[in-house]
């Protein structure tokens, strides 16, 4: 079975530009969740989707970053623009309906950004 | 809302020899308590989790105890191996047992223990 997978991998931007993640899900996950990883620190709740819906938000910087999950499968977040402070690891985890949810989450290897 | 921290920061070990890694939570309300392993380079993987109904379970050399009056819960990993090394993340979340709608349930991570392997 195929895991999570994002792209990019990497990626170096200046300061004040925009940066697109993507990510698609283990097949048939019914929840996606986007964390932010600083360096050295434990990865931090962005967004969680349920299908297409929103479920929590309440710790992604509105002001700049946005996420979609329009047809329920795949998922982008969007940083525009980025700061210094926004380097870090964007990890993408999903898990399956409620009624298969063991509380296993299934991450993926992560988009490493660099804000110079 | 929910608050995970782990102790120690850096954890180095003789091969063979045990290892113990402890968290604390803040929420009453978390009821589940996973343990993630993270390599170099990869994302998070889940090597062992304990609900609050149980104060311990065990899994070939890791184990996990769980003391809910005390808010606190760890890891144990005997005979150490090489392939131990990596980084171990502690985790609570208000995961609701049984239902079947959508619903937050986002983990609150500690910030880590770099376990170090010594040959």
């Amino acid at each position: 079975e195929a895991g999570v997978a994002q792209s990019p991998r990497y990626k170096i931007i200046e300061k004040r530009q925009s940066v697109a993640f993507w990510c698609n899900p283990i097949s048939g996950h019914a929840t996606l969740y986007w964390y932010q990883q600083i360096l050295g620190q434990g990865p931090k709740l962005l967004i969680q989707f349920q299908n297409n819906g929103v479920v929590d938000d309440s710790q992604l910087p509105k002001d700049r970053f946005s996420a979609e999950r329009l047809k329920g499968v795949d998922s982008t977040l969007k940083i525009q623009p980025a700061k210094l402070e926004d380097s870090a690891v964007y990890l993408c985890a999903s898990s399956p309906n409620r009624e298969g949810f063991t509380g296993e989450l299934f991450f993926g290897e992560g988009s490493r950004l660099t804000v110079l | 809302g929910e608050n995970v921290e782990q102790h120690p920061s850096t954890l180095s070990v003789q091969e063979g020899d045990s290892a113990v890694i402890k968290c604390t939570y803040s929420d009453s309300a978390s009821n589940y308590f996973p343990w993630y392993k993270q390599e170099l380079g990869k994302g998070p993987q889940l090597i062992i989790d304990i609900r609050s109904n149980v104060g311990e379970k065990k899994d070939q050399r890791i184990a996990v105890t769980l003391n809910k009056t005390a808010k606190h819960f760890s890891l144990h990993i005997t005979e150490t191996q090489p392939e131990d090394s990596a980084v171990y993340f502690c985790a609570a979340s208000p995961l609701l047992q049984g239902y079947s709608g959508g619903g937050a349930d986002g983990l609150t991570f500690g910030k880590g223990t770099h376990l170090i392997i010594q040959p």
